[in-house]
């Protein structure tokens, strides 16, 4: 199986800080990975697919580029109602895999 | 529209088995691939597997092979996850979710089911 390797596994950071996330594949999977925002007791929430599209309703705060092995989360300016935990999950072979999750919490 | 609907909660006792199942109110069931996810507490996501309804293919994740069944009853728009010889392990948060068009990922989601696995 794919192995997808989020970093950092945490982050703290204030309102209005630019947000990075990073997701490492252990092969080639073109360009087939999503990102997920899930907040405690919720289900998870698709931000984006296709490594850099934008699923529909979600703000444009968020993106996503890479390709191949390396990709990246980056919301622009975080907003309190961004502290959750992200998730990328690749698409590409089966089983499907998921990063480890990012925490991003309130500096 | 796609709204699922997961079943309510479960308490059981190691060794016994389990079918949780998650429903489409919406029309298109036939038309989509339906998968698993567990979320064991405090931890993260796991893919467990998906079916297409229509015609119950299936793909299952390894890891979760010979131990869960995941099986789809079209006719009133139901997809459903078994497990079996339950241990302690097995307590976690498990969500259905439908696949989007033309992905593998996942964009609408039940709300889950809580399993808990105790003597």
């Amino acid at each position: 199986a794919i192995q997808m390797t989020q970093s950092p596994s945490s982050l703290s950071a204030s309102v209005g800080d630019r947000v990075t996330i990073t997701c490492r594949a252990s092969q080639g999977i073109r360009n087939y990975l999503g990102w997920y925002q899930q907040k405690p007791g919720k289900a998870p929430k698709l931000l984006i697919y296709a490594a850099s599209r934008l699923q529909s309703g979600v703000p444009s705060r968020f993106s996503g580029s890479g390709s191949g092995t390396d990709f990246t989360l980056t919301i622009s300016s975080l907003q309190p109602e961004d502290f959750a935990t992200y998730y990328c999950l690749q698409d590409d072979n089966f089983p499907r895999t998921f990063g480890q999750g990012t925490k991003v919490e309130i500096k | 529209e796609v709204q699922l609907v997961q079943s309510g909660a479960e308490v059981k006792k190691p060794g016994e088995s389990l079918r949780i199942s998650c429903k489409d109110l919406g029309d298109d069931f036939t038309t989509y691939w339906i998968g698993w996810v567990r979320q064991m507490p405090g931890k993260g996501l796991e893919w467990m597997g998906i079916i297409f309804p229509d015609d119950s293919d299936t793909r299952y994740n390894p890891s979760f092979e010979g131990q869960i069944t995941i099986s789809a009853d079209k006719s009133i728009s139901t997809a459903y996850l078994q497990l079996s010889s339950l241990k302690a392990s097995d307590t976690a948060m498990y969500y259905c979710a439908k696949q989007k068009d033309g992905s593998g990922l996942f964009d609408y989601w039940g709300q889950g089911t809580l399993v808990t696995v105790s003597s």
